[in-house]
């Protein structure tokens, strides 16, 4: 079973519309979470990371949010572009060893 | 100051054959990671060279093997290509393992098609 968990595994939102996406994971002793943007047949790029004492990190309109106790991150993507159309992939550490959830792919349509 | 580069962009292979895939890390790193990345999948984590020397490896078999260079760059190697092995394959660099915080660049991959 992945340590990493994402949710949902896809989702289609209108340009200009809000949305969430989930990372749940069982990774221990944690490190930190970071989130990174997938654009399609490109590497992924890091948008935030977290350490286990931040419970908020912003990166324009994307904002992360990390619950320690409950082992729970969400990304929420606000005022979404058509640009914004890629996969968001969790990736948590724990040590040296990174763990990737299997990705949400968002897909903005106008 | 350039990315992590790899090369080639495509690659297309018979299966038995075998494929050499290349890395730059980006400037001043000196740790290159190698991670698989099949369709819709997140990517997996295959090796790690440090210093030359592999460092951490993931699940996969002995077909697959690296390489880092003096100058850090890294090669990976996959043998007996099997039609499983078609993916994208990412390169990340990282400067050093010390540091929890240290962030690993991801190159734009290579995508390998195994017919």
């Amino acid at each position: 079973k992945n340590q990493v968990e994402q949710s949902p595994q896809s989702l289609i939102i209108l340009e200009g519309k809000n949305c969430t996406l989930q990372c749940n994971y069982t990774v221990s002793p944690f490190s930190n979470l970071r989130w990174y943007k997938q654009d399609t047949g490109r590497g992924p790029v890091s948008l935030t990371i977290m350490t286990f004492s931040e419970n908020t990190k912003s990166n324009g309109r994307y904002t992360a949010t990390l619950d320690a106790d409950t082992k729970q991150s969400s990304l929420h993507i606000t005022a979404s572009q058509l640009s914004d159309s890629a996969s968001y992939i969790c990736v948590v550490r724990s040590d040296y060893k990174l763990s990737f959830g299997a990705g949400t792919t968002v897909t903005v349509r106008a | 100051d350039a990315g992590v580069t790899q090369s080639p962009t495509h690659l297309i292979k018979t299966r038995g054959q075998q494929v050499t895939l290349r890395c730059s890390p980006k400037s001043g790193h000196d740790t290159v990671s190698w991670y698989q990345q099949a369709l819709g999948q997140g990517p997996q984590f295959i090796f790690q060279y440090y210093e030359e020397e592999e460092r951490q490896r993931g699940n996969f078999p002995d077909r697959f093997s690296g390489h880092q260079f003096p100058n850090y760059s890294s090669e990976l190697n996959v043998n007996a290509l099997l039609l499983g092995d078609s993916a994208l394959y990412l390169c990340a660099s990282s400067g050093g393992l010390a540091g929890l915080n240290y962030e690993q660049y991801f190159g734009p991959g290579t995508r390998l098609t195994v017919t």
